[in-house]
C-alpha cells in the first residue's frame, strides 16, 4: 500500500516554456503532499507544503509566483514550474502523507526536468 | 549551521565489512527519526524508522541519543547490494515537515 506516482517521470523543454508535474497518491488520501528538489550531490531540499483545498505553503527563498502548486483533491498535487530556465533543471519528488499517518512521508519516483 | 548534518562519504568498505554513520540534527523540536536509501536518480526509500530505545532490522541497526542529538547507522555484513546514499531524516514536533541530512554515499566493493 501506500503507492505515490508522478507524471512524467522525465521532461525535456526549452527555456521560458512551463512544465507541469503531476503527483498522486494511489490507495490513500492524502491532506498534505510535499515538493522536493534535489540538485546533482545535493539532500532533498523542501520546496513547499501543499494542503488539500488550501494554499501551498513556500519554504524561504522559494519563489511562489515560479513554482505553482494546486492541491485541487485528496489524491492529487500539481506543482507548476512557470518560464523554465537551465537553472531550474533539476529531481523534483514529491511525497504525501495518510491523513491517518503522523509524520511518515510516502515518495513518488520522482520527475527529472532538464531545461534547454 | 545545517539542522541535519551528516558525512558524505564516500564511505568503500569491502563485502562483509560493518559500517556505522553518524547523523547530528540541531533542532531540540525533532520528534521522529528516520534513515531513507536512495539509489542513483531514484526516489528515497525508508531504510527504518529511529527509535529511543534502539532497534535493529536484520543487518541494520539504527540508535538514537537525545540528549547529544545524534543518530546513527550500523550496517552488518555489508552486501554490494548496500551501495546506496544513505539519508538521516528528522521530523519537526506537530508537523510533517521533514528535514533531510546531505546523505552519505556508501560503496561496498567486491
Amino acid at each position: 500500500g501506500a503507492v505515490v506516482s508522478q507524471h512524467p517521470s522525465r521532461v525535456i523543454c526549452k527555456s521560458g516554456t512551463s512544465v507541469k508535474i503531476e503527483c498522486r497518491s494511489l490507495d490513500f488520501q492524502a491532506t498534505t503532499m510535499f515538493w522536493y528538489r534535489q540538485f546533482p550531490k545535493q539532500s532533498l531540499m523542501l520546496m513547499a507544503t501543499s494542503n488539500e483545498g488550501s494554499k501551498a505553503t513556500y519554504e524561504q527563498g522559494v519563489e511562489k509566483d515560479k513554482f505553482l502548486i494546486n492541491h485541487a483533491s485528496l489524491t492529487l498535487s500539481t506543482l507548476t514550474v512557470t518560464s523554465a530556465h537551465p537553472e531550474d533543471s533539476s529531481f523534483y519528488i514529491c511525497s504525501a502523507v495518510p491523513g491517518t499517518s503522523v509524520s511518515e512521508q510516502f515518495f513518488g519516483p520522482g520527475t527529472r526536468l532538464t531545461v534547454l | 549551521r545545517k539542522e541535519v548534518e551528516q558525512d558524505p562519504g564516500p564511505f568503500n568498505v569491502p563485502e562483509g565489512a560493518t559500517v556505522a554513520f553518524n547523523c547530528t540534527y540541531s533542532n531540540s523540536a525533532s520528534q521522529s527519526f528516520f534513515w531513507y536509501r536512495q539509489d542513483c536518480r531514484k526516489e528515497p526509500k525508508l531504510l527504518m524508522s529511529v527509535y529511543s530505545s534502539g532497534n535493529e532490522d536484520g543487518r541494520f541497526t539504527a540508535q538514537l541519543n537525545r540528549a547529544s542529538q545524534y543518530i546513527s547507522l550500523l550496517i552488518r555484513d555489508s552486501k554490494l547490494s548496500d551501495s546506496a546514499t544513505y539519508l538521516c531524516v528528522v521530523n519537526l514536533r506537530g508537523t510533517y515537515k521533514y528535514i533531510f541530512g546531505t546523505g552519505t554515499r556508501l560503496k561496498v566493493l567486491a
